[in-house]
């Protein structure tokens, strides 16, 4: 599985959009970038995946570049509730999700 | 509609005891997997059942640790002479579809293992 990179933590007033980067520089032609969020004290959560399109769903949006290197999770109108732990996983659906370390998001009111 | 569920959300075990972790995974899931969460870090991939058949147990730690789903739905994780170092929150999750990575995982809301 491509080998992802975020930032470890990030702050995001309440109301406004919270953009989660990812690098994932390796990651190959048949893997996808998923998103998961854990928030305290509960199981991941899925939040949404793609390939080479941007894809939007009731939760997020996800930017991916052209070159497929990088994405952007975009929540577009953050609140209190979103403050989770976000993960950034490039996988083939062959091999065991890998999670890391994820970026920490807190949504300051 | 009823989401995984895991039984008991909290575990206090003497180190030694052996333990048993269940799973309910979401009806008709096809797969389901184990994780281990250490604190502050990511779940980490202990082991994969399509149906009844265990594909990948690649993840788990040592020959202590033993999962099983006999009959496709429910799953229990089974630690043997637990250790220290097992104290841990055991993640369960399931997925309508096959394959390790297997698009989107429904995750239950663990269980706290603590060994003393």
């Amino acid at each position: 599985d491509a080998k992802t990179t975020q930032p470890p933590s990030m702050d995001c007033a309440e109301g406004r959009a919270a953009n989660l980067p990812c690098n994932h520089s390796t990651i190959s032609g048949n893997e996808y970038v998923y998103w998961y969020r854990q928030i305290h004290s509960q199981g991941p959560q899925y939040i949404i995946h793609g390939l080479k399109n941007n894809e939007t769903n009731e939760m997020a949006s996800l930017i991916i570049t052209e070159d497929r290197k990088s994405s952007t999770l975009i929540l577009p109108h953050a609140t209190l509730r979103d403050t989770a732990v976000y993960y950034c996983i490039g996988d083939s659906g062959n091999t065991p999700l890998v999670f890391g370390k994820g970026t920490r998001l807190s949504v300051i009111a | 509609g009823a989401g995984v569920s895991q039984s008991p959300r909290y575990k206090v075990a003497k180190r030694g005891q052996d333990v048993a972790l269940r799973c309910d995974p979401i009806s008709g899931h096809v797969s389901l997997f184990w994780y281990q969460q250490a604190l502050g870090q990511g779940p980490e991939f202990l082991t994969y059942f399509q149906n009844e058949a265990q594909l990948d147990k690649s993840g788990l730690p040592s020959d202590r640790f033993f999962a099983e789903r006999p009959e496709g739905s429910v799953s229990t994780l089974k630690i043997q002479r637990t250790q220290q170092e097992d104290s841990a929150v055991y993640l369960c999750a399931s997925s309508s579809k096959s394959g390790t990575g297997s698009y989107e995982q429904y995750f239950g809301p663990g269980t706290r293992l603590t060994v003393t």
